[in-house]
């Protein structure tokens, strides 16, 4: 079982240069979010999704977009990375019973 | 204040013993209650969820006290692979389907 994949793993960026994260979810799940985690911190809400074509601003959002152009799909875009987006980025997905799946992170260093 | 505070530790505790972590949340009209584990550079996984009434599963006890809110999970006979971070979870009431994770607390479990 696939369950929750995110793309790339690792990353390495130059201020200033853009990437996107891609999630993918096979569990046909509705409700899909992007986290980021930093040392001594918890998970932080950068954006989420309620369903298809929809998109929410979390706790973080500046200097983030995001897009749900396909249910299982949930794009984190930087346009212009800074240092300050150095962390662990986690995408989640739920069927609204409350246990969220996790994918197994991607490390993004901007230096 | 936090939405969502825990102790961050660490707890340093030997094989068998009996450690609890208790967790703070902030909106009294929070609905449910989880417990997450998080190994060191891995994704969170769901340890289990927090009932009302309580609820156990095997050496694991999670409490609700919903007059002080706060919410609690208490480890019993400790095993070296106990150790983790253990993340304090609550589902945003509003209807966002937005959930608040603590910052987690640290456990070392020692031969």
């Amino acid at each position: 079982n696939a369950g929750v994949t995110q793309t790339p793993k690792f990353r390495v960026l130059k201020t200033g240069q853009s990437m996107t994260l891609l999630c993918a979810q096979d569990m046909n799940h509705e409700y899909m979010y992007w986290y980021r985690q930093d040392p001594g911190m918890g998970l932080r809400l950068i954006h989420y999704s309620v369903g298809e074509g929809t998109t929410a601003k979390g706790e973080v959002p500046d200097g983030y977009n995001v897009s749900r152009l396909k249910k299982q799909n949930f794009l984190l875009g930087l346009e212009s990375a800074a240092p300050s987006q150095t962390s662990v980025y986690f995408c989640a997905s739920t069927e609204n019973t409350g246990e969220l799946f996790f994918g197994e992170g991607s490390r993004l260093t901007v230096l | 204040r936090k939405e969502v505070e825990q102790d961050p530790g660490p707890f340093n505790v030997p094989e068998g013993a009996t450690v609890a972590f208790n967790c703070t949340y902030s909106n009294s009209a929070s609905q449910s209650f989880f417990w997450y584990r998080q190994d060191c550079r891995k994704e969170p996984k769901l340890l289990m969820s927090v009932y009302s009434s309580g609820n156990e599963d095997g050496r694991f006890t999670a409490q609700l006290n919903r007059a002080s809110q706060y919410i609690s999970l208490l480890i019993r006979d400790s095993k070296l692979s106990d150790s983790a971070t253990y993340l304090c979870v609550v589902k945003d009431p509003t209807g966002g389907f937005k959930t608040i994770f603590g910052a987690g607390t640290r456990l070392f479990v020692k031969a």
